[in-house]
């Protein structure tokens, strides 16, 4: 059984370039989110998605970050124009329909912005 | 608005020793909690959860105590062993299911040999 998956896990990027970040949720599972770790502190939510739907963003900056979850494929947290700022540890979750227990969190994917 | 945090930043303990590790909530509109486990380099790790119709459920060498009144969750650790060195994480949800977890800001554990 593949838990969460998350790639790449290390994504070294210039100001102004482009990230991608990809995550396949655990089988069965329909529900994912990610959420943004700076250093040394806690996990910050962005984005929750189901399947073809955005149903919570309240935690995305509102530009350059987007994310999306297509009926077919991975996850995808995408930050154009990158920042420094935005050197950080992207960690996304899943969790199956109708669910109320714990998320199940990746590995994540640690963006450095040079 | 909802906010949750941890009261200590690091928390020093001998090996063998109990653990305990607190942290403050402030919606009471919040019906689950879950303690992470997050070691360096990795993803968080679910250790134990409560429901808010609970006040204690326990684990193997954990425990994890609710008190809603002044909404606060600790997190017990028996016979703290090396491996239990990690960052701590409390989270609530407060919307039923398939909602966000809130992380506080995370608890330093460090075991002595």
């Amino acid at each position: 059984n593949a838990g969460v998956m998350q790639n790449p896990r290390h994504l070294v990027r210039r100001r102004g370039q482009e990230a991608r970040l990809r995550c396949s949720p655990m089988k069965g599972h329909s529900h994912v989110y990610w959420y943004r770790q700076l250093p040394e502190e806690g996990l910050k939510f962005m984005v929750y998605l189901q399947k073809e739907n955005i149903i919570d963003e309240s935690g995305m900056p509102k530009e350059r970050f987007s994310a999306e979850f297509p009926k077919e494929g991975p996850s995808i947290l995408r930050i154009q124009q990158v920042v420094r700022g935005d050197s950080a540890a992207y960690f996304c979750a899943s969790s199956p329909p109708l669910y109320t227990g714990e998320l199940f969190f990746g590995e994540g994917s640690r963006l450095t912005v040079l | 608005g909802e906010s949750v945090g941890l009261h200590l930043p690091t928390l020093s303990v001998q090996e063998g020793d109990n653990s305990i590790i607190n942290c403050a909530y402030s919606n009471s509109a919040s019906d689950y909690f879950i303690w992470y486990k997050q070691e360096s380099g990795k993803g968080p790790q679910f250790i134990i959860d409560i429901r808010s119709n609970m006040d204690k459920r326990q684990g193997q060498r954990v425990t994890v105590l609710l008190n809603k009144t002044v909404k606060h969750l600790s997190l017990q650790i028996a016979a703290t062993q090396p491996g239990d060195s990690a960052v701590y994480f409390c989270a609530e949800r407060w919307s039923g299911a398939n909602s966000k977890l809130t992380f506080g800001k995370g608890i330093t554990l460090s075991v002595r040999p």
